[in-house]
């Protein structure tokens, strides 16, 4: 299959604790982009990269969100000192260059306790 | 902030029936993709409209792109059971992040 993956698919943790996932997008995708979906809402973007490089980063990305692409293909997105608040399905996408259309991955729900 | 307003919200309807889901927005999109999306899953692309004034068609959906390219519609046809989901619209601004509307959430009842 060669879609977009993500890792773990749902995580359940205690709030303080620190998350990361991850996202493997489709090989020949130089964009990837992070969204967060909260229940009975559409995803909301959280941030987005151009290879290596991260270029728009939303206002919901708290500095306790991180997201990393170091070589260009797949990124993490961490989460440090969780809060309840950061319950959510976190969906990873990518596209390639010239065109506009995102392929989802199946997300990583996570729940903080 | 361009937003994307769909409605209804809820739909519910018996097997055979037809339906149609609206996207609308104050501001121009170069482009609108709709996904469905099932439970615990991500989105899955149904379409990309590009054109103003475009129609594309799969099996018994029909997706239109208005002329002035701030709405889209998605009309199903004897809608069935496995047509149940949440139906997103997306709008691509300047060709980057995606703007999603709240979603469609359709149950289809035999």
């Amino acid at each position: 299959d060669t879609g977009v993956s993500q890792d773990p698919r749902h995580k359940i943790t205690k709030r303080g604790q620190n998350v990361t996932f991850r996202c493997d997008p489709i090989s020949e995708h130089n964009r990837l982009y992070w969204y967060r979906q909260t229940l009975g809402q559409g995803p909301e973007f959280l941030t987005y990269f151009q290879n290596e490089a991260q270029l728009e980063k939303s206002r919901l990305l708290s500095d306790r969100f991180s997201a990393e692409r170091p070589k260009g293909s797949f990124s993490t997105l961490e989460i440090q000192r969780t809060e309840q608040g950061d319950s959510a399905m976190y969906l990873c996408a990518s596209r390639p260059s010239g065109q506009e259309t995102q392929y989802f991955g199946p997300g990583t729900r996570l729940l903080v306790l | 902030t361009q937003l994307l307003e769909q409605s209804p919200q809820f739909l519910s309807i018996q097997e055979g029936e037809n339906l149609t889901v609206y996207c609308n927005s104050s501001s121009v999109f170069s482009s609108l993709q709709w996904y469905r999306q099932e439970p615990g899953e991500g989105p899955v692309l149904l379409v990309t409209v590009v054109t103003g004034g475009e129609v594309k068609k799969l099996k018994r959906l029909t997706f239109q792109f208005g002329d002035a390219r701030k709405d889209s519609s998605l009309h199903i046809t004897a809608a069935q059971p496995g047509d149940t989901g949440l139906y997103l619209c997306a709008g691509a601004p300047g060709a980057q992040k995606l703007v999603f509307g709240q979603g469609t959430r359709l149950t289809i009842n035999p």
